[in-house]
Parts: structure tokens; C-alpha cells; sequence
């Protein structure tokens, strides 16, 4: 059945970098669009970016253009988030989820930057 | 950007009774496909998000069948025609027709009064 593990989740200083991995199983990443989801402490869903099937195409959010960035392993059926100069603002739970609409989603890693 | 609209924002509703949340757009979700890309998802305590409906009024595989969506165009609605303890949470729709970038509403949290 379709599963998606996060990992990577922790405790950072701000301005510092920090990798996420989604790893999935029952389905090849190379044949979905992928997406990175969001939430802070007590708040609603934000959406932070999103691989094209084809891994063509990237986008982001505005809050995270320029510090961010998707990629994917398809050898290794894995999604992941580079996150560098981390802010305090970026604390919250990240949720890697499958497809434009949603279909499924991983149980989250939570990122906390503190100093 | 879409932007998406939820009311209410709080939804106290007694055990077996019926609840709605609406659900609007700024802009049409009709894709050029011609389907409408509206989703609804349940967010229970400590849980990840679990999608609901898609494309406005498929229920999900498992979804109880006291779960239904409708709407077009820009507005939409989720109702639950008999409230249980298990559906305490918080309820998002998302729109999956104009990427990027995704957006989704505030959120209605439904608690039992």
C-alpha cells in the first residue's frame, strides 16, 4: 500500500541548513507530483513546494524562494527538502504529500529552529 | 494566488446532529479538463491530514458515506449528515486546479458542544 515516511526533523540555530527525506513505498515518485506541506504550531496548512512528475518543474512558496529546495531520488523512491538559512518562522511540522490533490500524506517530521 | 475562504471557522455540533462548512474561492476552480479540482481533507488531533473528498463530491476510499461534498464554480460545501465523537478535528479544502502555488482555507474546527 502507498506509504510516505518523513525524516530529518530537528532542533536548529537559525541561518543554519537542515535536509527532510520522504521515502516512499507502493508508488514510484517519478510518476506523481510531489509536495512539501507545512504547519506551525497551533496553525493551518501551508504549502511550500511542489516537484513536477517529470521533475522538470519546481515551485515555491514566496516565504521560502531562494532557501529552499525540492528534489528527488527515483533510484531511491525518495522526495526531499533542502532547507538553508533557517528561520525562526520556519518552525513548524513538514508533511510531505503526494499528488496536485492530495490523495495521501506522511505522518511529518517537526523542524524547530531555535537559538 | 487562489485564495480560499472557509466559514465557520468553529463548528460546535452536538452528537447526531448535521454540520456544513462552506467553502469559497477567488476564482472558478473549473480546470480546462473540465473537471473542478476541490478538495476537502480531516485533520484529527496529533494526525496528518486525511483527504475526504476530491473533485468535489468523490468520497474517498473508507470515507463514511456520512460525508458529502457539492458545490461548483467558486463555492462549495462539506456536510456531515450525523455528527460522531470520531470526526472531532479540523476540516481544509484545497484547491488542486491552479499550481502553483497551493492553496488551501483557514481551517473549520469542528468540536462536539
Amino acid at each position: 500500500q502507498v506509504q510516505l515516511v518523513e525524516s530529518g526533523g530537528g532542533v536548529v540555530q537559525p541561518g543554519r541548513s537542515l535536509r527532510l527525506s520522504c521515502a516512499a513505498s507502493g508508488f514510484s515518485v517519478s510518476n506523481y507530483a510531489m509536495h512539501w506541506v507545512r504547519q506551525a504550531p497551533g496553525k493551518g496548512l501551508e504549502w511550500v513546494a511542489v516537484m513536477s512528475y517529470d521533475g522538470n518543474n519546481e515551485y515555491y512558496a514566496d516565504s521560502v524562494k531562494g532557501r529552499f529546495t525540492i528534489s528527488r531520488d527515483n533510484s531511491m523512491n525518495t522526495l526531499y527538502l533542502q532547507m538553508n538559512s533557517l528561520r525562526a518562522e520556519d518552525t513548524a511540522l513538514y508533511f510531505c504529500a503526494r499528488d496536485n490533490n492530495g490523495d495521501y500524506w506522511g505522518q511529518g517530521t517537526l523542524v524547530t529552529v531555535s537559538s | 494566488d487562489v485564495v480560499m475562504t472557509q466559514s465557520p471557522l468553529s463548528l460546535p455540533v452536538t452528537l447526531g446532529q448535521p454540520a456544513s462548512i462552506s467553502c469559497k474561492s477567488s476564482q472558478s476552480l473549473v480546470y480546462s479538463d473540465g473537471n473542478t479540482y476541490l478538495n476537502w481533507f480531516q485533520q484529527r488531533p496529533g494526525q496528518s491530514p486525511r483527504r475526504l473528498i476530491y473533485q468535489v463530491s468523490n468520497r474517498d476510499s473508507g470515507v463514511p458515506d456520512r460525508f458529502s461534498g457539492s458545490g461548483s464554480g467558486t463555492d462549495f460545501t462539506l456536510e456531515i449528515s450525523r455528527v460522531e465523537a470520531e470526526d472531532v478535528g479540523v476540516y481544509y479544502c484545497m484547491q488542486g486546479t491552479h499550481w502553483p502555488p497551493g492553496t488551501f482555507g483557514q481551517g473549520t474546527k469542528l468540536e462536539i458542544k
